[in-house]
């Protein structure tokens, strides 16, 4: 149980597209989930913090606007990085919080690459 | 806001042998997990300890909340066990440490 998916696993864009990743919980519905960033060798940051009909919170110096957060749905939420750039890339990881507790369960990641 | 400590940050280890990964906090949390991240990327669950002991086959973990710190050992270790290691505590959000990035030689 408690499985999050994560598509796609890895995208390729050109600078100034956008890209959306999704992030699913599979078998189970989680009101909050969450979006993090990773660089190489590096630990996880948070990104922001997604609740289900509402809007999502965002973690200081986190741009609202280039990063698009809809949570829809209690199975369903996505990240939109709008006008990407080089800088963007970055590992993204997503987590649903589990029922009833505070353990976060993780999505295997999605590998943007913008050039 | 929280700042969570892993030590040590690297940790070379012969196939078999035991080891304790440390992880402190400087506030109280309301929860701790730990997590192995593999080499593809993805965080697997080790545990969800936010006090107390538990076991799960060669690894298990303590959590001493009054005292703000957790331990992860992993005894017998396997070539599999390599990766990265983060503890995280939550205070509100989820907060990750630096992580230990472990390495079984066989």
């Amino acid at each position: 149980g408690a499985v999050v998916s994560q598509h796609p696993s890895r995208v390729i864009c050109k600078s100034g597209t956008s890209v959306k990743i999704e992030c699913r919980s599979l078998d189970f519905q989680a009101t909050t989930m969450f979006w993090y960033r990773q660089f190489p060798k590096q630990s996880l940051m948070l990104m922001a913090t997604s609740n289900e009909g509402s809007k999502a919170t965002y973690e200081q110096g986190v741009e609202k606007d280039k990063f698009l957060i809809n949570h829809a749905s209690l199975t369903l939420s996505t990240l939109t990085v709008t006008s990407a750039h080089p800088e963007d890339s970055s590992f993204y990881i997503c987590s649903a919080e589990g029922q009833g507790s505070y353990e976060q369960y993780f999505g295997p990641g999605t590998r943007l690459t913008v050039t | 806001g929280i700042q969570v400590e892993q030590s040590p940050p690297d940790l070379i280890l012969q196939e078999g042998a035991n080891s304790t990964l440390r992880c402190n906090f400087s506030d109280s949390v309301n929860n701790l997990q730990w997590f192995h991240q593999n080499p593809w990327g993805q965080l697997i669950n080790l545990f969800y300890i936010p006090s107390g002991t538990k076991q799960n086959g060669r690894l298990s973990a303590t959590t001493v909340a009054t005292e703000r710190y957790s331990l992860l050992y992993i005894s017998s270790s396997q070539t599999t066990d390599s990766g990265v290691y983060f503890c995280a505590g939550q205070g509100g959000k989820l907060i990750f440490g630096q992580g230990t990035e472990l390495s079984v030689k066989p």
